[in-house]
């Protein structure tokens, strides 16, 4: 199956710029979708379709995939961007499944 | 708006099932395939599969067939997963979300998760 992994933390100061890999066999080929959830809380779609923002997001939160890697950017980054973040594709393998990343902890410190 | 609102939680011995419920508002509810996802304690997000709320037809991931069970009752708007012969394993907040368009497998809204404890 498809798997997509993602560095376990990342640590980033207020005002600063955090990056969130999400690495996968050519994912450049797929759609990604980028999640936010913070403790207690439902998950939060942030990003889609590689680099489109939900209606209500901040434009401090983008994303591009190329390659064999997918990326969020949160810029200007607040302490309420503290949060688990999830990468996702659809693969459409011989076993078509939604397939999650490993999931990465911003720390703002 | 788009809402989908879950039942409480839930505590069960090992064995006995449980219905979870999403019930979806803000929107024409078979016009969207509806989701479900499992966050086990402490872990990331694993996908169980999809039902399609047009037809009612459902699509089990790997490792979800058998004991789960997808269904619909489209006249009040609500998808249920139903779980069977509960372990211990099951111990897991339990998500539905809505799916942006069919065929983009994103998921754009999400049901506040319910919690459903396996213990003796």
């Amino acid at each position: 199956s498809y798997v997509l992994t993602q560095p376990p933390s990342v640590s980033v100061a207020p005002g600063q710029t955090a990056r969130i890999t999400c690495g996968g066999n050519n994912i450049g080929s797929k759609s990604v979708h980028w999640y936010q959830q913070k403790p207690g809380q439902a998950p939060v779609l942030v990003v889609y379709d590689d680099s489109d923002r939900p209606s209500g997001i901040p434009e401090r939160f983008s994303g591009s995939n190329s390659g064999n890697t997918a990326t969020l950017t949160i810029s200007r980054v607040e302490a309420g961007d503290e949060a688990d973040y999830y990468c996702q594709v659809w693969d459409s393998s011989s076993d078509p499944e939604n397939v999650f990343g490993t999931g990465t902890k911003v720390t703002v410190l | 708006q788009v809402q989908l609102v879950q039942s409480g939680s839930e505590l069960k011995k090992p064995g006995a099932s449980v219905k979870v419920s999403c019930k979806a508002s803000g929107y024409t509810f078979t016009s969207y395939a509806m989701n479900w996802v499992r966050q086990a304690p402490g872990q990331g997000l694993e996908w169980m599969g999809w039902i399609n709320t047009n037809t009612g037809n459902p699509t089990y991931a790997q490792g979800f067939t058998g004991r789960f069970v997808f269904s619909l009752d489209t006249s009040v708007s609500t998808a249920y997963l139903q779980i069977s012969s509960l372990k211990a394993e099951d111990t897991a907040v339990y998500y539905c979300a809505r799916e942006l368009d069919i065929g983009t497998s994103c998921l754009d809204y999400w049901g506040q998760g319910t919690l459903v404890t396996v213990s003796s």
